[in-house]
């Protein structure tokens, strides 16, 4: 399975940018990068997903570097709701989401 | 539009026994995936079904089973329960088919299993 690596835990404060990053140096062609994050007592719920261009959506942007090999979410105002693990996670295929130990992200008010 | 809901929220189970969960996939989603999620692990992928036929598994032994139904509502099954099977299980499920790399997967709160 093609593996990603993250910081285990970043720090931010409240409305200030938060940029997590994410290296995936093996990653081929075909892989979409997907990032997910799960909120305390709740199952993980997407965030956004990108192959090679930058991609923004209400919740994050995802900033793909032009080799591919690493990748940033960004999120542009943190608040104290999204404190929360976030995963990077390479896919293949679809069948199935491998999931690392991921960022655990606290944010100070 | 309904999220995926899963039942029992929590429950517990002694060494030996068998537990059945379940799992209501969102409308019109008709892939659903389980994920065993172990306190302060990321969810390990258990299997995925489409189409009621098991369609990828990952490293759990054969007393994890389950089952799809033809309204896309899940199952899941283990047999002679461990200590180990303690954990979060999460059921997921996506719009399209496996083989997609677009398919977004939607999770369920889980239901919390703790073996005595």
């Amino acid at each position: 399975d093609a593996k990603t690596t993250q910081p285990n835990s970043m720090e931010s404060n409240e409305e200030e940018p938060v940029h997590l990053p994410c290296n995936h140096s093996t990653i081929s062609g075909t892989d979409y990068i997907h990032w997910y994050r799960q909120l305390p007592s709740q199952g993980p719920e997407y965030v956004i997903h990108g192959l090679t261009s930058n991609v923004n959506n209400r919740m994050a942007s995802l900033a793909i570097a032009e080799d591919r090999k690493s990748s940033t979410l960004i999120l542009h105002r943190a608040t104290l709701r999204d404190a929360a693990v976030y995963y990077c996670i390479l896919i293949v295929r679809a069948q199935k989401l491998v999931f690392g130990q991921g960022t655990r992200l606290t944010i100070n008010p | 539009e309904t999220g995926v809901t899963q039942s029992p929220t929590h429950l517990i189970k002694t060494r030996g026994q068998q537990v059945t969960l379940r799992c209501s996939s969102q409308s019109g989603h008709n892939t659903v995936s389980w994920y065993q999620q172990a306190l302060g692990q990321g969810p390990q992928f258990i299997f995925q079904y489409y189409r009621e036929e098991e369609n990828g598994r990952g490293n759990f032994p054969p007393r994890f089973s389950g089952l799809q139904f033809p309204n896309y509502s899940s199952e899941l099954n283990v047999n002679a329960l461990e200590l180990d099977d303690s954990a979060l299980y999460l059921c997921a499920s996506s719009p399209l088919g496996p083989g997609i790399n677009l398919n977004t997967q939607y999770f369920g709160p889980g239901t919390r299993l703790t073996v005595l």
